[in-house]
């Protein structure tokens, strides 16, 4: 079972930031958090991991509480193009490095 | 621009006929996989290769086989396709490095009658 809980869906105005919430309660010391997104009718992308510290790249910004109990995935200046279900996974470790995804997070930018 | 391939993008068979999907990938990676996603869900790994190394998940159906015959393609076959096993079967890969990530294809949608 997946390790996360997200939102079912969120709406977010263009231009907008969008501020999207995951709930990792079980999370041990040594896993990651990463983010994927899947766009209608695509496969997914990695957007951005983290462990403890905030992260940023050109697609988003991560922000992880101290407690790692929880997690942030900001998009700065969202745009239709960003509508899609997002995935928040606690990757398992192990060889397999295998990626388990929850039921994800329907995020709609509308105009 | 390396990337991960899949062809066709939507194939029809019919129940009971064997079918292959394929994948490649110019990323020259190491590990492959294959998840199946039906609709409204996410997507569920069925196995992956380390290089020639195969990996089943514990609930993958025997119905699903796998074969890599060299590190640019990775083939998913289903023996004998039911109605259930209509999908969208997607391919990724990733270097097989610690918390490397997954690179995925933009996936063959399957459609059995």
């Amino acid at each position: 079972d997946a390790k996360t809980t997200q939102p079912t869906s969120m709406d977010c105005a263009e231009g907008r930031a969008a501020n999207l919430p995951c709930n990792h309660s079980t999370i041990s010391g040594n896993e990651y958090v990463y983010w994927y997104r899947q766009i209608h009718s695509q496969g997914p992308q990695y957007i951005i991991h983290g462990l403890k510290n905030n992260e940023t790249n050109e697609m988003a910004s991560l922000i992880i509480t101290e407690d790692r109990k929880s997690s942030t995935l900001i998009l700065p200046h969202a745009t239709l193009r960003d509508t899609a279900v997002y995935y928040c996974i606690v990757r398992v470790q192990g060889g397999s490095e295998k990626l388990v995804f929850g039921k994800g997070m329907k995020l709609t930018v509308n105009p | 621009d390396a990337m991960v391939i899949q062809n066709p993008r939507y194939q029809v068979t019919q129940f009971g006929k064997p079918v292959t999907l394929s994948c490649s990938q110019t990323l020259n990676h190491n590990v492959m996989y294959w998840y199946q996603q039906k609709s409204s869900q996410a997507p569920k790994l069925l196995f992956h290769y380390y290089d020639k190394d195969f990996n089943n998940e514990a609930d993958t159906p025997d119905n699903f086989q796998s074969r890599r015959p060299n590190t640019s393609f990775c083939f998913l076959d289903i023996r004998s396709p039911g109605l259930g096993d209509a999908a969208m079967y997607l391919c990724a890969t990733s270097t097989g490095l610690v918390r490397e990530t997954q690179y995925f294809g933009p996936g063959t949608r399957l459609l059995v009658l």
